[in-house]
């Protein structure tokens, strides 16, 4: 089966500092990957989205960049982290098929920007 | 632009009763729709989805309606138990039309509080 696994699960840092969140699927391959962010008490907003390595699309203009260096990683980061930048953070998958557009969701990265 | 959302952003029922949760979508080619069930300070889980050539869809104690004249969609649980307690999302997903990918399209979200 498959299996979704995100670190830290929290994460306190202040302003200015980097971020690196990381993401990793176990069970298939060539998923498509995505991280959404939700800020309390909010919906999920989709940031970055990613249908293979090296291709990553941006969904909305950020402090944040995503990459994926293999197959079933995906890396949310920053540079410098800025108070608003606070949030869950979710990393999700779905297959490779227009037939199944269930996504997947991990247990998420809590990060609070002090 | 398009949306979707809620139009009940809590509901509070007694343990055993059932409950519906509701949702309202504005984009008319939207074809293919998700509820999530979200517990506190974890990812949302899916919980059952329906296409837009279906109207009715059941799973273990769920059941979700789509009635696409007014673009609605609902989603029953039947026997509430207090481990139902979370907050529920409704999404459409954005791959109409055999895009490779998902992009979904979050309500706002009920909170569903049940009690004992």
């Amino acid at each position: 089966s498959q299996t979704i696994h995100q670190w830290p699960a929290t994460l306190v840092q202040p302003v200015g500092s980097p971020l690196s969140l990381e993401c990793t699927v176990e069970g298939t391959s060539n998923p498509n990957l995505y991280w959404y962010r939700q800020a309390a008490g909010r919906g999920l907003q989709l940031l970055f989205y990613s249908v293979g390595i090296g291709q990553i699309s941006s969904e909305v203009p950020q402090n944040l960049s995503a990459s994926r260096p293999q197959d079933r990683q995906f890396i949310l980061s920053s540079k410098k982290l800025l108070l608003s930048d606070s949030g869950f953070y979710l990393c999700a998958w779905s297959v490779w098929d227009s037939n199944d557009n269930t996504i997947y969701f991990g247990e998420g990265s809590w990060l609070t920007v002090v | 632009g398009e949306s979707v959302g809620l139009h009940l952003p809590t509901l509070s029922v007694q343990e055993g009763d059932n409950s519906i949760i509701n949702c309202a979508y504005s984009n008319s080619a939207s074809d293919y729709f998700i509820w999530y069930k979200q517990e506190s300070g974890k990812g949302p889980q899916f919980i059952i989805d329906i296409r837009s050539n279906m109207d009715k869809r059941q799973g273990q104690r769920v059941t979700v309606l789509l009635n696409k004249t007014v673009k609605h969609l609902s989603l029953q649980i039947a026997a509430t138990q207090p481990g139902d307690s979370a907050v529920y999302f409704c999404a459409e997903n954005g791959s109409a039309g055999g895009t490779s990918y998902g992009k979904l399209t979050f309500g706002q979200g009920t909170i569903l509080t049940v009690h004992p």
